[in-house]
């Protein structure tokens, strides 16, 4: 079963449009969620994250907004560049004692010049 | 300072062999993580490591994957006679501290194909 899961495999924008990020989970117990950024061959890179007590973060052009009552979460680029193509995954912290984190299948941005 | 690095970059192997992965974390991080990644699928953890234990070690698919830390340091991720279904990049990452806050930093992985 899949607790967290990003339904659009990919997305497309525009250079200088915004990008928006979703997912979704199941699990109500998750209390830390992250967005990793991912170049192909190189490991994810840390990008933003968001403690389950609050509803948004923000970090220069990223933003992550927290709807508990939905169970979802989206990460949102502007303005968007090309160097942004990427692929981004969403993660949850299921036990804040591990760290153990529980990934989504990932979103494929692409921002065109 | 150096990130965390993991060797081989790629290997490829028979099935039935033995495969060691070996990850090096960043030097003070006492939290090792590994992961997988199949082929269009997230990042699906194996096993944790605070120190030289490894309290929870939920994800490893079978009893053909075992994994140590020694000196609280490198770990060696070993799989046991290898199945085509094994192939996929495995991710160590490390952590100064065993939170959800706690960032992780990720390898660039070892690229494993089971012939």
């Amino acid at each position: 079963d899949q607790q967290v899961k990003q339904n659009s495999p990919s997305l497309s924008v525009q250079e200088g449009r915004i990008s928006i990020l979703n997912c979704d989970y199941t699990n109500s117990m998750f209390d830390y969620f992250l967005w990793y950024k991912k170049y192909p061959a190189e490991g994810p890179t840390f990008l933003i994250s968001i403690s389950s007590i609050k509803d948004k973060n923000e970090d220069g052009r990223f933003t992550v907004f927290l709807n508990k009552s939905a169970k979802h979460l989206s990460l949102h680029i502007v303005p968007s560049q090309p160097g942004d193509s990427a692929v981004y995954f969403c993660a949850a912290s299921e036990n804040s004692n591990t760290g153990k984190l529980i990934f989504g299948q990932g979103t494929t941005l692409q921002v065109k010049p | 300072g150096a990130g965390v690095s993991q060797s081989p970059s790629n290997k490829v192997t028979e099935k039935g062999k033995d495969v060691e992965l070996r990850c090096d974390p960043i030097s003070g991080h006492t939290a090792l993580y590994w992961y997988r990644q199949s082929l269009g699928q997230g990042l699906e953890f194996l096993i944790y490591f605070q120190g030289n234990s490894a309290p929870d070690k939920s994800g490893l698919p079978s009893d053909r994957f075992s994994a140590e830390r020694t000196g609280g340091s490198v770990s060696t991720l070993t799989i046991q006679r290898t199945q085509q279904e094994d192939s996929a990049v495995y991710l160590c990452a490390s952590s100064l501290r065993t939170s959800g806050s706690g960032t992780q930093y990720f390898g660039p992985g070892t690229r494993l194909l089971v012939l």
